[in-house]
């Protein structure tokens, strides 16, 4: 079946320190990837989405490469904030209606 | 506006005892799904709906029964509480079944059953 592993967490960095986030993932199909943001207290945002092979995804300084021979789509930011807090999900979507497939959430604590 | 709102917030239950998960939205989406937010384990699909009237089971359905009377309002309901669904459970909608649409997420309800 579907899955998506995503490396363990809490990731503690300085601020303005560069951001990487590992996400793999085993689909049958072509899926769709995407990052949600979770911030304390809050429901799931979109962060970012990529549709096809090679599609850069993009926001807020945010960036994911949707790399099919390695069947990875890693989030990277070149300069973190402390706003950036928060708990990062990476999905897939191998199927119609939106049935997501989540990894189990990487936390990220930024110290001024 | 006001998006996906759920209610209540917080809630605790005795094992045994039943509840429903309120859920609406107000941007017309045909898409409604509830998930379960565990430690260690993500997000886990529960039910899912395509639209009002339509219904069906996703990941870990069991203990757990919806209904889609309306567009607008996707409920969850437990009908034994058990301490295994102690969890925070997130509705989620999007405007159709398009698999590139994103979710717009409530802010959660923290479930405790005792």
């Amino acid at each position: 079946g579907n899955s998506v592993t995503q490396m363990e967490g809490p990731v503690t960095l300085s601020e303005e320190a560069f951001l990487t986030i590992n996400c793999t993932y085993t689909a049958t199909g072509y899926p769709s990837l995407f990052w949600y943001v979770q911030y304390p207290g809050e429901g799931l945002q979109l962060l970012l989405k990529a549709t096809k092979a090679d599609d850069k995804g993009s926001n807020k300084g945010f960036e994911a490469t949707y790399r099919k021979e390695t069947t990875s789509f890693h989030l990277e930011k070149g300069s973190v904030q402390v706003s950036d807090s928060a708990v990062y999900f990476c999905a897939l979507s191998d199927h119609g209606f939106q049935k997501l497939v989540f990894g189990t959430g990487t936390r990220l604590l930024v110290s001024p | 506006n006001a998006g996906v709102t759920q209610t209540p917030k917080f809630q605790v239950l005795k094992t045994g005892q039943s509840m429903t998960l309120q859920c609406a939205q107000d941007m017309n989406h045909e898409y409604m799904s509830w998930y379960r937010q565990d430690p260690g384990m993500g997000l886990r699909l529960i039910h899912y709906s395509v639209g009002a009237g339509i219904t069906d089971q996703g990941e870990v359905p069991n203990g757990y029964n919806v209904s889609r009377s309306t567009t607008e309002d996707f409920p969850l309901r437990l009908l034994s509480a058990a301490p295994s669904q102690t969890s925070v459970y997130f509705c989620a909608s999007s405007p159709g079944g398009e698999r590139n649409s994103p979710l717009h997420f409530g802010n959660g309800t923290r479930l405790t059953v005792t």
